[in-house]
């Protein structure tokens, strides 16, 4: 696609539900990238895919966190026993190279909230 | 530890004024790359801008430009005869060399007022 997509836009979870959260980069890109961006701040790390392989995960903040890029394109994150503190948006990005040197592109995020 | 700090967290002008947001950043590494991204209501993140740490050379594009100090460790970011459509959040980013990720500040959110 032209961009990359994220989906779904917006996700209501009652507590201890889980969640998966897809994100499709542009076409061909190498590296992915999870990110989570509570309301008022900046984006933090949470994980990054070099094709299907994942290289950092040190950002995901606890166990009910989970990330999988199989097939080296589309991704997917998992969020175990939801709890309140896990609201917020969650954003991936994607670039060409082999990590950061080169833009990330980012997608429109998924806004969690949960209940 | 990488560190980018926004120090300004809500900017209002009127159109047309010029306005710039500060971004001061610590690392350790000698190799390293500066990001400017726009955020508008739409959620996703734009990319504007990357310098490398080697790069000092001040950057203009259209009513933007970027003023990049290494001694201060600042990389500050003008808009010219600011317009409506630049409210939005901007956050300045760092990130290291190889596979290392973005480092963001907390985000300016700039109103420009008709």
């Amino acid at each position: 696609g032209a961009g990359v997509s994220q989906s779904p836009r917006y996700k209501v979870a009652k507590r201890g539900q889980d969640v998966a959260l897809r994100c499709d980069p542009i076409s061909g890109h190498v590296s992915l990238f999870w990110y989570q961006q509570a309301l008022g701040q900046g984006p933090e790390f949470l994980t990054y895919f070099q094709n299907e392989a994942q290289l950092d995960k040190s950002g995901l903040p606890s166990d009910r966190f989970f990330a999988e890029r199989p097939e080296g394109s589309v991704s997917t994150l998992k969020i175990q026993r939801t709890q309140q503190e896990d609201s917020a948006v969650y954003l991936c990005a994607s670039s060409w190279g082999a990590g950061v040197v080169t833009e990330a592109f980012f997608g429109q995020g998924t806004r969690l909230t949960v209940v | 530890a990488q560190k980018v700090t926004q120090a300004q967290t809500e900017i209002s002008v009127v159109e047309k004024e010029d306005v710039t947001l500060d971004c001061v950043y610590e690392t350790r590494d000698t190799t390293y790359y500066l990001f400017w991204y726009k955020q508008p209501p739409s959620g996703e993140l734009v990319f504007l801008i990357r310098r490398n740490s080697f790069d000092e050379q001040n950057e203009i594009s259209g009513r933007y430009s970027w003023n990049f100090q290494k001694s201060t460790s600042s990389f500050n970011f003008t808009i010219t005869a600011s317009q409506v459509v630049d409210s939005a959040v901007y956050f300045c980013a760092l990130s290291g060399r190889g596979n290392t990720p973005l480092v963001f500040g907390k985000g300016t959110r700039l109103s420009v007022i008709a």
